[in-house]
């Protein structure tokens, strides 16, 4: 089974600020038929299900804003909102779908 | 628009089992596949199993796959999860959520399972 971690485990950015958000991949989740890195992002607010963010590892979910974006390829990805926002308080998921049972890292919590 | 409505909140005693349903609206309900996903509370997200909506084909992680049942009914574009011989730590919400669409480039044709839809959960509360 693929096993997913994230780093850090929670984060405080300031308003305006950037953050970065780190996940792992215990295997490679980059398919090479079509050369895709089977990775997703979601964001989590309280009371809610989560929202789809960024998939193949760096595209974004339509209506999607433009200050969230993915990076990374094989077992390392990042999370970057270049300009935090006060509605980006939440947390955030990197999830693997290359292969079954597909699974999440444990989450980062992102705070103000 | 995709819209993904769930059944109700649900208690259940342990040893009994519960059966969610996600009523699929606003596309071809057999061109995309299903998740089921739960989070117990205050914790994280953990993928259970996939259900084809168009062969009724599964998947199940081994956590679940001898308690668990996953369907879908393309007469009412439904989909459906059964857990049987509850426990206390079952007590989590359950997501229902679907894949993306596939998609064909020059090296092939290739599913998305990412989940870009997601039911508004239903709450499974499991005590005696």
């Amino acid at each position: 089974d693929i096993v997913m971690t994230q780093s850090p485990d929670s984060l405080a950015v300031s308003l305006g600020e950037r953050a970065t958000i780190n996940c792992k991949s215990s295997q490679s989740v980059l398919y090479n038929s079509n050369n895709k890195n089977y990775l997703a992002w979601y964001q989590q607010k309280p009371g809610q299900p989560p929202k789809l963010l960024i998939y193949w590892a760096s595209t974004r979910e339509s209506g999607v804003p433009d200050r969230f974006s993915g990076s990374g390829s094989g077992t390392d990805f990042t999370l970057t909102i270049s300009s935090l926002q006060a509605e980006d308080v939440a947390i955030y998921y990197c999830h693997q779908y290359y292969t079954t049972p597909y699974s999440f890292g444990p989450g980062t919590k992102l705070e103000i | 628009q995709v819209q993904l409505v769930q059944s109700g909140a649900e208690v259940k005693k342990p040893g009994a089992s519960v059966k969610v349903s996600c009523k699929a609206s606003g596309y071809t309900f057999t061109s995309n596949d299903f998740n089921w996903v739960r989070q117990a509370p205050g914790q994280g997200l953990e993928w259970m199993g996939w259900v084809s909506s168009d062969n009724g084909n599964t998947k199940f992680s081994q956590r679940f796959q001898v308690r668990v049942t996953m369907t879908t009914d393309t007469s009412t574009n439904t989909a459906y999860m059964e857990l049987r011989s509850l426990r206390s730590d079952d007590t989590a919400i359950y997501y229902c959520v679907r894949d993306g669409p596939g998609y064909c480039d020059a090296t092939g044709c290739y599913t998305s399972p990412y989940f870009n839809h997601w039911g508004q959960g239903t709450l499974v509360i499991v005590s005696s």
